[in-house]
């Protein structure tokens, strides 16, 4: 069965930092375009991160400069470490393969910017 | 960046009917578009890619088409359980981008 499970999430203060982590199983996540999609509450979707090929990243400018993904493929892992946190950052992020051949989902971790 | 458009932002139909969504982009796309669902309180699903091709699983009466700029998804025979949100999402060009989403209410 594929799954994709996030880890990591919880309510950070604006300025502090938190690392998601993505396993997946079912497949392998070497080589795919493997994604970061965000939904703040009661909002739609939003594509902040892409990792491909040989470990080439893309960011949306929002997160430019803060967010930095990673791919572990022995691991079969993703991991996002999200830095200089802003209060917009607050969203459900999941983890997506790419939508060719696949497609999946993850369940979504909640993160939460507040003091 | 590339914006996608949908239309309607919203609507209401009836048991049995069949409801087309459209799609548009600001910049050619070839067929790389992808239509998502998600229910209330769950995660998003994917339904199709390459905008006509069905992902694994997904119920035939989900059809997509479109190429270039202008894309559509049409639901047949909608049922109560396709009360949802449906989003495009192009993925030809970074950075990735989603439509607003079109929500499917049920009379």
């Amino acid at each position: 069965e594929v799954q994709l499970v996030e880890s990591g999430g919880g309510l950070i203060q604006p300025g502090g930092s938190l690392r998601l982590s993505c396993v997946a199983s079912g497949f392998s996540v070497n080589n795919k375009y493997m994604s970061w999609v965000r939904q703040a509450p009661g909002k739609g979707l939003e594509w902040v991160s892409c990792v491909y090929g040989g470990g080439s990243t893309f960011h949306a400018d929002s997160v430019k400069g803060r967010f930095t993904l990673s791919r572990d493929n022995s691991k079969n892992t993703l991991s996002l470490q999200m830095d200089t946190l802003r209060a917009e950052d607050t969203a459900v992020y999941y983890c997506v393969d790419q939508p060719w051949n696949g497609g999946y989902w993850g369940q979504g971790i909640l993160v939460t910017v507040s003091s | 960046d590339i914006q996608m458009t949908q239309s309607p932002s919203s609507l209401s139909a009836s048991v049995g009917d069949r409801v087309t969504i459209t799609c548009r982009a600001s910049q050619v796309i070839r067929t790389h578009l992808a239509w998502i669902q998600q229910k209330p309180g769950k995660a998003p699903k994917s339904l199709i890619y390459d905008a006509s091709s069905l992902q694994s699983g997904v119920p035939l009466k989900f059809t997509g088409s479109g190429s270039g700029t202008d894309f559509s998804l049409t639901i047949n025979n909608l049922q109560p359980e396709d009360s949802a949100t449906y989003y495009c999402q192009q993925y030809n060009t970074f950075p990735w981008t989603f439509g607003q989403g079109t929500k499917v209410e049920i009379k």
